[in-house]
């Protein structure tokens, strides 16, 4: 069974920096590209990175690039968001997601909360 | 970016009625690969949102086919052919064909 599961978020001020974890299993980790999405409260949702299998490419929309990073870790089965100089729009919750079998989305983490504020 | 625009905004209907929610992008999401990676997926209250339809109208293995995509180029529908209390919750459809992924704003299906 394919799980994602999501860790690291909580309170975080403005101006800091905060790393989320995702733990996949179930599945060979290496051979999909993966992802971050999130939700801000009560709002849609958004796409926030996507990583390749190797880890060599990575995409961003305009409004994280810069301040986000997606990384992953094969050995591990593990995903990661660096999340720098936050700000309070970046209060969500935020999804990892698998992308397969090409941009598609087949399975997404319960979730985890960040919240910036002072 | 790609602008994805749902209607209607919130459907409202009894079990067993049919329902239809349109999907619309600013851009052809047709790709050069020949595939149109238009998505639909369903958040049901307190949830992750959870797969329903990759590439217009390939429904994944779980999702009851009372549920079907159509579409192409900007335009998409997504229908349910008779609703019933398990479909309640807000259905988005989102774009992989172009960077960044969008997201339509949602539709939110309530049961009467």
């Amino acid at each position: 069974e394919v799980q994602l599961v999501e860790s690291g978020g909580g309170l975080v001020q403005p101006g800091r920096s905060l790393k989320l974890s995702c733990a996949a299993s179930g599945f060979t980790f290496s051979n999909y590209y993966m992802a971050w999405v999130r939700q801000a409260p009560k709002k849609g949702l958004e796409w926030v990175a996507t990583i390749s299998t190797s880890g060599s490419r990575t995409y961003y929309p305009d409004s994280v690039k810069g301040r986000f990073t997606i990384s992953r870790d094969n050995a591990k089965s593990s995903l990661y968001l660096q999340m720098n100089s936050l700000k309070s729009e970046d209060t969500a919750t935020y999804y990892c997601a698998r992308h397969h079998p090409g941009p598609e989305v087949d399975y997404w983490g319960q979730g985890v909360m960040v919240t910036v504020s002072s | 970016d790609v602008v994805m625009t749902q209607t209607p905004v919130s459907l409202s209907l009894a079990i067993g009625q049919p329902a239809s929610i349109s999907c619309k992008s600013s851009q052809s999401l047709l790709g050069t690969s020949g595939k149109t990676f238009l998505n639909w997926i369903l958040q049901r209250p307190g949830q992750s949102p959870k797969r329903l339809i990759y590439q217009v109208s390939k429904l994944y293995s779980e999702v009851p086919d009372r549920f079907s995509g159509s579409g192409s180029e900007t335009e998409f529908t997504l229908k349910i052919s008779r609703v019933e209390a398990e479909d309640l919750g807000v259905y988005y459809c989102w774009q992989g064909t172009h960077f960044p992924h969008t997201f339509g704003a949602g539709t939110k299906l309530e049961l009467k």
